[in-house]
């Protein structure tokens, strides 16, 4: 099946610094999206990628896709407290089941104040 | 403009009883999914159903797994049987038609014992 390496496994920054994590799969995807997870709840929509190359911001977090469509990044500037949780990529590929959503195990950030 | 609801949020079994978990989606949403997540991994999809009709169910065990969503009422995905190995969080995720972007609940946590 498909296979997301998603990477740094955990970080632990200072506030105010910047934060970068990256998915890379195994195959070609049409859509990348990032979601955020605080413990005991659900993954929440953070960023949707469509385009190979494309660049979109949503506040501080800045997304891409990559231009050979096998990989995301993730770009958090001037992190804060509440920006503490599990980031997780996922991917949908370009063929068989067009919905069905692949995840990376998701990178744990801890931000010290 | 309420979210994907989910419920129970918490639900205890023990071996060989079932277990029933609902999803109510988002508004306007006919596109219901469902995954299942175990500590420190991500989510790993199980089912997509629209209005009477599933769709893909690749992800779903061939035994004691099944899930419906009725023209009226909330999809239910049911365990029957279970065995220590259910237990984990699954997520319930909605979206519109002919969107990728998945919107997903706050989880029911199943506990076996």
């Amino acid at each position: 099946g498909q296979q997301l390496n998603q990477s740094p496994q955990s970080m632990f920054i200072q506030e105010g610094e910047d934060v970068s994590m990256n998915c890379t799969s195994s195959s070609i995807f049409n859509t990348w999206l990032w979601y955020k997870q605080d413990p005991g709840e659900g993954p929440v929509l953070l960023i949707a990628l469509y385009k190979a190359g494309e660049l979109t911001s949503n506040g501080r977090l800045t997304a891409q896709f990559g231009i050979t469509r096998k990989d995301s990044f993730l770009n958090i500037s001037a992190s804060i407290p509440s920006d503490v949780g599990i980031y997780f990529c996922a991917g949908r590929d370009s063929g068989g089941s067009n919905y069905k959503l692949t995840f990376g195990k998701g990178t744990l950030l801890t931000v010290n104040p | 403009n309420a979210g994907v609801m989910q419920n129970p949020r918490h639900l205890v079994r023990r071996r060989g009883q079932e277990a029933r978990l609902r999803c109510s989606p988002m508004k306007g949403h006919s596109h219901v999914y469902w995954y299942r997540q175990l500590p420190e991994e991500g989510l790993k999809f199980m089912v997509y159903l629209q209005k009477e009709n599933i769709i893909d169910e690749s992800g779903m065990p061939k035994e004691r797994f099944s899930a419906e969503f009725p023209k009226e009422g909330p999809s239910i995905l049911r365990i029957q049987q279970v065995v220590r190995g259910d237990s984990a969080a699954y997520f319930c995720a909605s979206s519109p038609i002919d969107s990728y972007e998945q919107y997903f609940g706050p989880g029911t946590r199943l506990t076996v014992t």
